[in-house]
């Protein structure tokens, strides 16, 4: 099991371009979030996606949308990034309480 | 006032201390709890879930305080590899309801 996959790894936009970032796991699971890191900050959690077809805003969605592709797959996308965006991005799965945690995407706004 | 707070720290202790986190949330509603270990540059991976009663594996012991709303980690005879920062999630019924401390610092010495 890969267990849950993002990419890119890195990633460097301009301000004004769009990008979306890809997340999947293999662990049939039926909750995905999408967070940020930011120093200090914590995790925030930007959207969530309870089971496949629904989605929901969590802390922080201005600025991201997200599509939950399937059970395997919860994309999220920047459609005119900006400074304030730069941060580490999460992606995780739960079947119930724990989550599991991809590897993150390192995303730098210039 | 955050919902879930957690001294910063870093805390430097020397290796084969006993060191102690506590974490103070705000929600009496809160249902869950858990410790998370993230090691520098890499994803949150689960530590230990904390049980009313108090749960301990190996050198680590996690408590929780419903009345005085904390959950505490001990780590007893420190290693170098548990070097990390430290972070305490709080969950409540919903899917959405998962919030993550800012996480504390720990550094062990030879």
């Amino acid at each position: 099991n890969a267990g849950v996959t993002q990419t890119p790894k890195f990633q460097v936009l301009k301000t004004g371009q769009s990008m979306t970032l890809q997340c999947a796991q293999d662990m049939n699971h039926n909750s995905m979030y999408w967070y940020r890191q930011d120093p200090g900050m914590g995790l925030r959690l930007i959207y969530y996606s309870a089971s496949e077809g629904t989605t929901d805003k969590g802390e922080v969605p201005n600025g991201y949308n997200v599509s939950r592709l399937n059970k395997r797959e919860f994309s999220l996308r920047l459609e005119s990034a900006a400074p304030s965006q730069t941060s580490v991005y999460f992606c995780a799965s739960t079947p119930d309480r724990e989550q599991f945690f991809g590897p993150g995407t390192r995303l730098t706004v210039l | 006032r955050k919902e879930v707070e957690q001294d910063p720290g870093p805390f430097n202790v020397p290796e084969g201390a006993t060191v102690a986190f506590n974490c103070t949330y705000s929600n009496s509603a809160s249902q869950s709890f858990f410790w998370y270990r993230q090691d520098c540059r890499k994803e949150p991976k689960l530590l230990m879930s904390v049980y009313s009663s108090g749960n301990e594996d190996g050198r680590f012991t996690a408590q929780l305080n419903r009345a005085s709303q904390y959950i505490s980690l001990l780590i007893r005879d420190s290693k170098l590899s548990d070097s990390a920062t430290y972070l305490c999630v709080v969950s409540y019924s919903s899917a959405s309801k998962i919030i993550f401390g800012s996480g504390t610092r720990l550094s062990i010495r030879p």
